[in-house]
């Protein structure tokens, strides 16, 4: 059984489109989390939702909006994708609010050309 | 100044060796730390988690946490080469609500 799973896998998109990454967790947890993690393996938080409720919001551009239609799936919507929002995305998701003990999805591979 | 500081590596030994991977910290509001394992085109799993100061052991992996020294260590014995991955340490504060990431070590265990 998949614990947290993402779709798609991989995403190849050119400069300007909107595109969409969606997780599910079937652990029970309530909150659920977004990464990027850049070339160089730096994993950077982006959002962080409690119980479909927005609790972190990491200077991300607003191009980048989350949304959680309930406390299992938390999606990702970006709009007018630019070439530096190439990265793998991640889903985590926690049985904690504080943060401790996340569980990461596979990854979505975004290439933005 | 990054908050979480780890040396990406390249780190190679050869199977068998006892591994030491280290990060230090800024913040001492720091109490949570874990060490997540990532294989190449993988997410992140958990392999140790600790609270404040102190050892934990877990089979062939061991944390330690100096909270005095802002440093933490994961000890890796008889290292396999299914061990070869990149290493991540991570903290959170109390009540901080997320991790801060350091930003890996990439680890092979030559057969």
């Amino acid at each position: 059984d998949t614990a947290v799973s993402q779709t798609p896998k991989y995403l190849v998109t050119q400069m300007g489109n909107d595109k969409s990454i969606k997780c599910e967790q079937n652990l029970g947890h309530d909150t659920m989390y977004w990464y990027k993690q850049d070339s160089k393996k730096f994993l950077k938080i982006m959002f962080s939702y409690n119980n479909k409720e927005l609790i972190i919001n990491e200077t991300v551009p607003n191009r980048f909006s989350p949304k959680s239609p309930d406390k299992a799936h938390l999606n990702l919507h970006i709009n007018s994708l630019e070439l530096g929002d190439s990265a793998v995305y991640f889903c985590a998701s926690s049985p904690r609010t504080s943060g401790t003990e996340q569980y990461f999805g596979p990854g979505t591979r975004l290439t933005v050309t | 100044q990054k908050e979480v500081e780890q040396d990406p590596g390249p780190l190679s030994v050869p199977e068998g060796a006892i591994v030491s991977l280290n990060c230090t910290y800024s913040n001492s509001a720091f109490q949570y730390f874990m060490w997540y394992r990532q294989y190449s085109r993988k997410g992140p799993e958990l392999l140790m988690y600790t609270y404040s100061s102190g050892n934990k052991e877990d089979g062939r992996f061991t944390a330690q946490v100096d909270k005095s020294s802002k440093y933490i260590s994961l000890f890796i014995r008889d290292s396999q080469p299914s061990d070869s991955a990149t290493y991540l340490c991570a903290m959170s504060g109390q009540g901080a609500q997320k991790l801060v990431f350091g930003q890996g070590t990439r680890l092979t265990i030559n057969p």
